[in-house]
């Protein structure tokens, strides 16, 4: 039983356009939520992340939208670039487990077209 | 960042053989974990650790154990890898903080043959 989606495999976007990556959650105890960027044969690189106390989170060209209510995220890069064309990871965290451990999602392969 | 290394990056090896996979950080981390992850897949939990003598099986049941002996090495052993073992291993570490952020290793691939 997943508790994290990512339901959309992959996205195309044309550079300097908007990239907008999504995830849902289905444990209502997550309220901590990160974003990775992974490219191939290499490890996760942490980009972003939100406590549930926040709806929003601004770095640079990244912002994470939260709506808990929903129970939805949402990643914008804004403008995109070819050499954001990666495999971005949702993750979210539980306060009932300490925050001790993180939860991903499947991934969603972006790929910025020139 | 955390600077946080793995060794090797790839292997390719027999049925049966015994291996170990290297992480270590050099930031003094309390936290650390080994996480599996095949393509088109999530990352999967195997174990986790607190501190020195602390280990945790994580999420998904591995075959493999973890030693941690010194807060900046978090060794994985597989006594006898099998082809079910290919996958892509890995290590991450993080401060004893609430919310933390785990930052990763660059990974080992395993190919079982």
């Amino acid at each position: 039983d997943q508790q994290v989606k990512q339901n959309s495999p992959s996205l195309s976007v044309q550079e300097g356009r908007i990239s907008i990556l999504n995830c849902d959650y289905t444990n209502s105890m997550f309220d901590y939520f990160l974003w990775y960027k992974k490219y191939p044969a290499e490890g996760p690189t942490f980009l972003i992340s939100i406590s549930s106390i926040k709806d929003k989170n601004e770095d640079g060209r990244f912002t994470v939208f939260l709506n808990k209510s929903a129970k939805h995220l949402s990643l914008h890069i804004v403008p995109s670039q070819p050499g954001d064309s990666a495999v971005y990871f949702c993750a979210a965290s539980a306060r009932d487990s300490g925050y001790s451990t993180l939860t991903f999602g499947k991934g969603t392969m972006l790929l910025v077209s020139p | 960042e955390a600077d946080i290394y793995q060794t090797p990056r790839y292997l390719v090896i027999g049925t049966g053989k015994k291996i170990t996979l290297e992480c270590s950080q050099t930031m003094g981390h309390d936290k650390m974990y080994w996480y599996q992850q095949d393509p088109g897949m999530e990352l999967h939990l195997i174990h986790y650790s607190y501190g020195v003598n602390s280990t945790e099986k994580g999420d998904l049941s591995s075959e493999s154990t973890v030693s941690r002996i010194r807060t900046e090495h978090f060794p994985l052993t597989l006594e006898s890898a099998r082809p079910s073992h290919t996958s892509q291993y890995l290590c991450a570490s993080s401060e004893q903080v609430l919310r933390e952020t785990q930052y990763f290793g660059p990974g080992t691939r395993l190919l079982v043959l």
